[in-house]
C-alpha cells in the first residue's frame, strides 16, 4: 500500500491549459508539501500546508495555486501552463511527532508543450 | 540562505564494496537537520537517513551511515556492502529548525557494478 499517492503519474498538456495534480495520503500526517524537480537543480518548494486552513507559499509559488480539500488531500494547480513548468512534481507529508522529516510520494512527470 | 553542495555528479563502485558520497552545506543556523534521500530509476524519493545537528553521534541505518562534521559543515554518506539495488541518485538535504523548506543538493548518481 502506498502511503502517499499522486495522480496522474504522467501528464502531457499544452501551453495555456489549466491542469491539476492531486496528492492524497493515508499516513494521517498534518503537514503537506509540493515540490518540483528540474534536472541539475534538485527539488524546490512550491507550497506547503499545515492544515486545511493554513497554506503558505514556498520559494517558487508564482504560476501555481493549491487547495487543501481535507487533511489527506492537497492539490496543485497550474492555472495556465507554460513550457518552463515542465518538471517532475513531488508531494510530501510530515508527521506531527517528527516535524523535520518529510516523506515523498512517487512523483508526477509533467510535460508542457 | 542555506546552500547544499554535492561535488560528485557521478560515482560507480563494484558490488559489495564500500562507497562514500560527499555533501557540504553552508548555514549560519545552529539548530538544523540533515538528510540523505535516494531516488532510484522509479523516481520515488526515499528517505535513507537523518541526522540532528545537536547530536554528536553519527546516525546509522543498517548498511548506511553518515560522517557528520559540524564544524566543517560536512555530511557524507557511507554505503557498506553495496548492492545492485543501491543504484540511484542520492540527494543530500538540509532543513533548519522552524523552517519548512528542505534545501536539496544537486545529487550524485551512483551506479553499482555487478
Amino acid at each position: 500500500d502506498a502511503d502517499v499517492t499522486q495522480t496522474p503519474r504522467n501528464r502531457i498538456t499544452k501551453t495555456g491549459k489549466r491542469i491539476m495534480l492531486e496528492c492524497s495520503q493515508t499516513k494521517g500526517h498534518d503537514r503537506m508539501y509540493w515540490y518540483r524537480q528540474d534536472p541539475g537543480l534538485g527539488l524546490r518548494l512550491i507550497y506547503y500546508s499545515f492544515d486545511v486552513k493554513d497554506i503558505n507559499k514556498g520559494e517558487i509559488s508564482d504560476g501555481y495555486s493549491v487547495s487543501r480539500q481535507a487533511q489527506a488531500k492537497f492539490s496543485l494547480s497550474l492555472e495556465s501552463a507554460i513550457p518552463n513548468q515542465t518538471a517532475l512534481y513531488f508531494c510530501a507529508t510530515s508527521p506531527r511527532e517528527r516535524r523535520e522529516t518529510q516523506y515523498f510520494g512517487p512523483g508526477t512527470r509533467l510535460l508542457v508543450l | 540562505a542555506q546552500t547544499v553542495t554535492q561535488s560528485q555528479p557521478e560515482m560507480s563502485v563494484q558490488e559489495a564494496e564500500t562507497v562514500t558520497l560527499s555533501c557540504t552545506y553552508d548555514t549560519s543556523e545552529s539548530n538544523y537537520y540533515l538528510f540523505w534521500y535516494k531516488q532510484p530509476p522509479s523516481r520515488q524519493m526515499i528517505l535513507v537517513i537523518r541526522q540532528e545537528a545537536y547530536k554528536q553521534q553519527n546516525a546509522t541505518e543498517n548498511r548506511f551511515s553518515v560522517n557528520f562534521q559540524k564544524a566543517a559543515k560536512s555530511f557524507s554518506l557511507k554505503i557498506s556492502d553495496s548492492q545492485l539495488g543501491d543504484t540511484a541518485m542520492y540527494f543530500c538535504a538540509f532543513k533548519s529548525f522552524g523552517n519548512e523548506k528542505l534545501t536539496f543538493g544537486t545529487g550524485t548518481r551512483l551506479t553499482i557494478i555487478p
